[in-house]
């Protein structure tokens, strides 16, 4: 089957700097891929739409100048968390969507801000 | 929101079959029905989908109701590595159709 990968799958950073998370399709090209968030015992919240091409679109109440997404190829989303504060702690899972509209997704992230 | 209604919890016997029932009242005609589980600590893995006809892969069957408004997931001989939150969501096939995920059934297999 297809395969996402996402690099790091942990990372620890301190307060008040950016942590960029990368996610990858490696056997198909993604024209449209999405970021989720999971925190602890909970399920996993959709963030944002990333376009290869185009602005990200941002689901309600997330703030698209903290969370900066960029999809500059077909292979390729990036996330970065701007400014990390502890409440961002969380597990970060991206999904690709293939040609046949199937939607991939990756190993998650986890980040810690100390 | 979701738009799914799935029970909190579920045990079962290891080698036995799992039922996992998903309610989904107000579905729409272009709608599939999807399953992931997520095993702690890792992306969400596809079990499978279906619009109306009742599916089966090799890693599970779904059971869709005539009428679309529930569905059930039948793992036939649960093991111990079927232990994950299953996730039951209704879904566009289109490009944007976006993947709003529930609370899950946590399903505990149990040697």
């Amino acid at each position: 089957g297809a395969v996402v990968s996402q690099h790091p799958s942990r990372v620890i950073c301190k307060s008040g700097t950016s942590v960029k998370i990368e996610c990858r399709s490696l056997d198909f090209q993604a024209t449209t891929m999405f970021w989720y968030r999971q925190f602890p015992k909970q399920s996993l919240m959709l963030m944002a739409t990333s376009n290869e091409g185009s602005k990200a679109t941002y689901e309600q109440g997330v703030e698209k100048d903290k969370f900066l997404i960029n999809h500059a190829s077909l292979t390729l989303s990036t996330l970065t968390v701007t400014s990390a504060h502890p409440e961002d702690s969380s597990f970060y899972i991206c999904s690709a969507v293939s040609k046949g509209y199937e939607q991939y997704f990756g190993p998650g992230t986890r980040l810690t801000v100390t | 929101d979701a738009k799914t209604t799935q029970p909190p919890s579920m045990d079962c016997a290891e080698g036995r079959a799992a039922n996992l029932p998903c309610n989904h009242s107000t579905i729409s005609g272009n709608e599939y029905v999807y399953w992931y589980r997520q095993i702690h600590s890792q992306g969400p893995q596809y079990i499978i989908h279906g619009l109306k006809n009742n599916e089966t892969n090799e890693m599970a069957s779904l059971i869709i109701t005539e009428d679309r408004k529930s569905s059930t997931l039948i793992l036939p001989h649960a093991t111990l590595r079927d232990t994950a939150v299953y996730y039951c969501i209704v879904r566009n096939l289109g490009n944007t159709g976006k993947l709003i995920f529930g609370q899950g059934t946590t399903l505990q297999v149990k040697p």
